[in-house]
């Protein structure tokens, strides 16, 4: 249990669906983060949040759509998603962002392993 | 070419083995994560290191900055140990993004 959830933990969608991930934090942290993880490949940013802002939005396309409503909280929002899309998307927060201070590490969540048919 | 190598990329070994796995890196960084992740999906942080060598339990990681270079090591391995350990590097650019290995698959039978 790191202190991150992380619901569903699986999804099926076709490609006309909308569906959202969610992530919570219970750590007190400042900064979250989306990361997607298909297979044999890196885990590759998406998406960070520091403060409730956004401050990186990595070449992610517009059919995945972040919202830090709080800095426990965040969503993604997915609509119209390709086969491609497919893999398992994690979430991780960090006391502030990562390079500030020396020993800063990331909590990562169990993901949300999704299919899109 | 990634710019964090690992090796091997999957390895089985037999109980009480004792384990290296390797992780070369080809930019200046501020530190290091070793990273261990189930079949489940969910990744753990194992050590975070910038210099030396840090041991915890049968576990032992070790960087060579100058060699750009880290090693983690298990030592007398069980089959709960099977899983992806991930080398993860923070590039010394200021910068939050970490770059990923693409992990190594560890079996351990019993």
């Amino acid at each position: 249990e790191t202190g991150v959830t992380q619901t569903p933990r699986h999804l099926v969608m076709g490609m006309t669906n909308k569906k959202s991930l969610k992530c919570e934090q219970h750590l007190g942290h400042n900064a979250m983060y989306w990361y997607k993880q298909s297979a044999k490949k890196p885990l590759e940013l998406m998406f960070v949040y520091s403060l409730e802002e956004r401050v990186e939005n990595n070449s992610v396309p517009s059919r995945f759509s972040p919202e830090c409503p709080n800095s426990s909280h965040l969503f993604l929002h997915l609509h119209t998603l390709q086969p491609e899309d497919s893999a398992l998307y994690l979430c991780a927060s960090s006391q502030d962002l990562l390079g500030r201070e020396v020993g800063e590490t990331q909590y990562f969540g169990p993901g949300t392993r999704l299919l899109v048919l | 070419k990634n710019e964090v190598e690992q090796s091997p990329q999957n390895l089985t070994a037999q109980e009480g083995e004792f384990i290296t796995i390797n992780c070369s890196y080809s930019v200046g960084i501020s530190a290091l994560h070793w990273l261990q992740q189930h079949p489940g999906g969910g990744i753990v942080s194992l050590f975070m290191l910038s210099s030396g060598k840090k041991k915890h339990g049968r576990l032992i990681a070790t960087i060579n900055i100058q060699e750009k270079h880290s090693s983690l090591h298990i030592t007398a391995s069980h089959p709960r140990d099977s899983a992806v350990y991930i080398c993860a590097v923070l590039p010394t650019s200021g910068t939050y993004k970490y770059i990923f290995g693409t992990g190594t698959r560890l079996k351990v039978l019993a």
